[in-house]
């Protein structure tokens, strides 16, 4: 199984805040990343933190990190349906940046 | 300034067969990466390449080998395909420090094993 976990399924409607939540399990990951993947696509690097910040800002979507709980989320204000995607949540522990992803959370915005 | 390129786009192939699957990194990147990404999953690292050689490699059988040429772009080899080898096969190019600076993703190989 993966050392990252993510819930599998997110609807929202149109307008509203979209809050993706993931779980990592290596107390010693430097980076941690969120991507983006629309059907038929590669990954798209969304933002990501640095594993001694607790929150990073970047327009529209915010992420939080609790190192005490390994939980890392991301946040996306006024979530409109191009937003509409699977969701990857992924850490990494050197600088040669081997990723580690959780299982991905498709979010699906309503009108 | 072109992304990662990948290629082909899709490919189908019968069990025991092999296949090669290419990527040219983005323009100014040395070091390309290859992931598996099995449907509904998120993807797995298979292996790593700079200055030419394999860096770092994950956990997956020696049927799967790869070559980086010097021009940076990369080649990943699956011998004796197992109907398990379908997924998305995505490349992933980067400057050196990796973590520092992040991976530009190519839309990937979509293989298909009969």
């Amino acid at each position: 199984g993966e050392d990252v976990e993510q819930s599998l399924f997110l609807s929202v409607r149109e307008g509203d805040s979209s809050v993706i939540n993931c779980t990592y399990t290596d107390s010693s990951s430097t980076y941690l990343y969120w991507y983006k993947q629309e059907p038929g696509a590669g990954l798209q690097l969304l933002t990501y933190i640095f594993s001694n910040m607790d929150m990073k800002q970047d327009q529209r979507l915010t992420v939080l990190l609790n190192k005490k709980d390994k939980h890392l989320s991301l946040r996306i204000a006024d979530t409109q349906t191009g937003d509409s995607a699977i969701y990857f949540c992924a850490e990494t522990f050197d600088s040669w940046g081997k990723l580690q992803f959780g299982a991905g959370t498709q979010v699906v915005v309503t009108p | 300034d072109a992304g990662v390129t990948q290629s082909p786009t899709h490919l189908i192939k019968t069990r025991g067969q092999q296949v090669t699957l290419r990527c040219s990194p983005k323009s100014g990147h040395d070091t390309v990466s290859w992931y598996q990404q099995a449907l509904g999953q998120g993807p797995q690292f298979i292996f790593q390449y700079y200055e030419e050689e394999e860096r770092q490699r994950g956990n997956f059988p020696d049927r799967f080998s790869g070559h980086q040429f010097p021009n940076y772009s990369s080649e990943l080899n699956v011998n004796a395909l197992l109907l398990g080898d379908s997924a998305l096969y995505l490349c992933a190019s980067s400057l050196p420090d990796t973590a520092n600076y992040g991976y530009t993703f190519g839309s990937g190989t979509r293989l298909t094993v009969v």
